[in-house]
């Protein structure tokens, strides 16, 4: 399968506790992305790299939020001291910098429970 | 800035009726719109995109949508309506760095 992959699918945790979560990006995509959908709502963008360079970060990724792509390759976000708020699930999608409508492939996401 | 507004929370349609799904969009470009459909506990797929090439876009499982500049609409249709449709589907547009999201409409099929 070549399609956009994440790992672990569901992950249940207790509030304070350290999460971290694995996006591997269609091979040849350089752009990744990461969103946050909450129950009934559209997803909502965190971040976007582009290569191994995280250009940008929305207001939403507050300071227990971090996020790498070290070889510009997969990608992890981690959420420190999780809280019950960061129930949501959270999605990965890839593009190719050179596509100008920046047409997104989604992964399959990880559903995070915060107990 | 630009985004999208899906009317209509939730939408039920009888088993072979027209479906019917209602996005409107705010741009001070030339947008680029997406219809995604996601089911439960899936993440999302393409349903179609329009890129300016030609404003009726066909896409897949027999979907379409019109882009009416006139009328900032990119409404999603489907002329008979099967009960693998039912789904979440989601209006977005294409922004500079990242993709805006409407609130999403799930559609309901009966028998």
């Amino acid at each position: 399968d070549t399609g956009v992959s994440q790992n672990p699918r569901h992950k249940i945790t207790k509030r304070g506790q350290n999460v971290t979560f694995r996006c591997d990006p269609i091979s040849e995509h350089n752009r990744l992305y990461w969103y946050r959908q909450t129950l009934g709502q559209g997803p909502e963008f965190l971040t976007y790299f582009q290569n191994e360079a995280q250009l940008e970060k929305s207001r939403l990724l507050s300071d227990r939020f971090s996020a790498e792509r070290p070889k510009g390759s997969f990608s992890t976000l981690e959420i420190q001291r999780t809280e019950q708020g960061d129930s949501a699930m959270y999605l990965c999608a890839s593009s190719l910098a050179t596509s100008g409508s920046n047409e997104q492939f989604f992964g399959p996401g990880t559903r995070l429970t915060v107990l | 800035a630009q985004s999208v507004t899906q009317l209509g929370s939730h939408v039920s349609v009888s088993e072979g009726a027209l479906v019917l799904l209602r996005c409107n969009y705010s741009s001070s470009v030339p947008p680029y719109l997406f219809w995604y459909v996601q089911y439960p506990n899936q993440g999302l797929q393409l349903l179609l995109k329009y890129t300016s090439a030609a404003t009726l876009v066909k896409g897949i499982n027999g979907f379409e949508a019109e882009f009416k500049k006139s009328e900032t609409s990119f409404h999603l249709t489907k002329p008979s309506a099967h009960m693998s449709d039912a789904a979440e589907y989601f209006c977005a547009v294409s922004a500079i760095n990242d993709m805006r999201f409407g609130a999403g409409t799930r559609l309901t099929v009966k028998p």
